[in-house]
């Protein structure tokens, strides 16, 4: 069955910290993609990125970094030098190959991050 | 500018009555979805549609209806069978399927009264 799970509830950093957001999944299929989106105090997701299950590459984008690894079925989510813009609530999501149109979210991740 | 749109931002509702979410979309996505979400929850599919005059039923449909007469307007209609109606609303819309990123709308919070 298809399932993603954010162990963390709430995590709170002190500014310039480094933080890594924790995303498990379970999944059947070989083929699918996992995702990762901010929602600010306003209230709109916002995509941050995506992978598929045939590309393992580690991502970087500014300050951002995503570590995946199949063998654990985790999808990490790290932001270096934490700024006060970065609280929110981060969610983790699945899409299966097979599961058409359908994205599975996990429970997300509340961070805050103080001044 | 291109997006998702949604309103009103705020609804209030009286106990026993039905009340409509509007969710547009000029991105010229062929998908789209609502999603509830409670606080300390992820978000729970309600219905998604992936063209006009199609739709499914998603994880939490029971007391909820939608209608897709236009590719650009996906309402909700949250009906007095939903038993537990206040929370977050969010409509989003992606391209192809679901295997690409999903633009969201900045929401609609239902406070039932």
């Amino acid at each position: 069955a298809q399932k993603v799970t954010q162990a963390q509830t709430e995590i709170s950093v002190v500014e310039k910290e480094d933080v890594t957001l924790d995303c498990v999944y379970e999944t059947r299929d070989t083929t699918y993609y996992l995702f990762w989106y901010k929602q600010p105090p306003s209230g709109e997701l916002v995509f941050l990125i995506r992978r598929n299950s045939f590309d393992e590459q580690n991502e970087i984008s500014g300050r951002y970094s995503w570590n995946f690894q199949k063998s654990t079925s985790s999808f990490n989510f790290t932001i270096t030098a934490s700024q006060v813009v970065d609280s929110a609530v981060y969610f983790c999501a699945l899409s299966e190959d097979t599961g058409g149109f359908k994205t599975i979210f996990g429970a997300g991740t509340r961070l805050f991050v103080k001044a | 500018d291109g997006g998702i749109t949604q309103s009103p931002k705020y609804l209030f509702r009286k106990e026993g009555q039905n009340v409509t979410l509007s969710c547009e979309q000029n991105l010229n996505h062929d998908a789209m979805y609502w999603y509830r979400q409670d606080p300390g929850q992820g978000l729970r599919l309600i219905y998604y549609s992936q063209i006009v005059n199609d739709f499914q039923k998603g994880d939490i449909a029971e007391g909820y209806s939608v209608s897709r007469e236009k590719k650009e307007s996906f309402p909700l209609t949250v009906t007095s069978a939903q038993k537990n109606p206040t929370a977050f609303y969010l409509c989003a819309s992606t391209y192809g399927t679901g295997s690409n990123e999903q633009f969201f709308g900045p929401g609609t919070r239902l406070t039932v009264l």
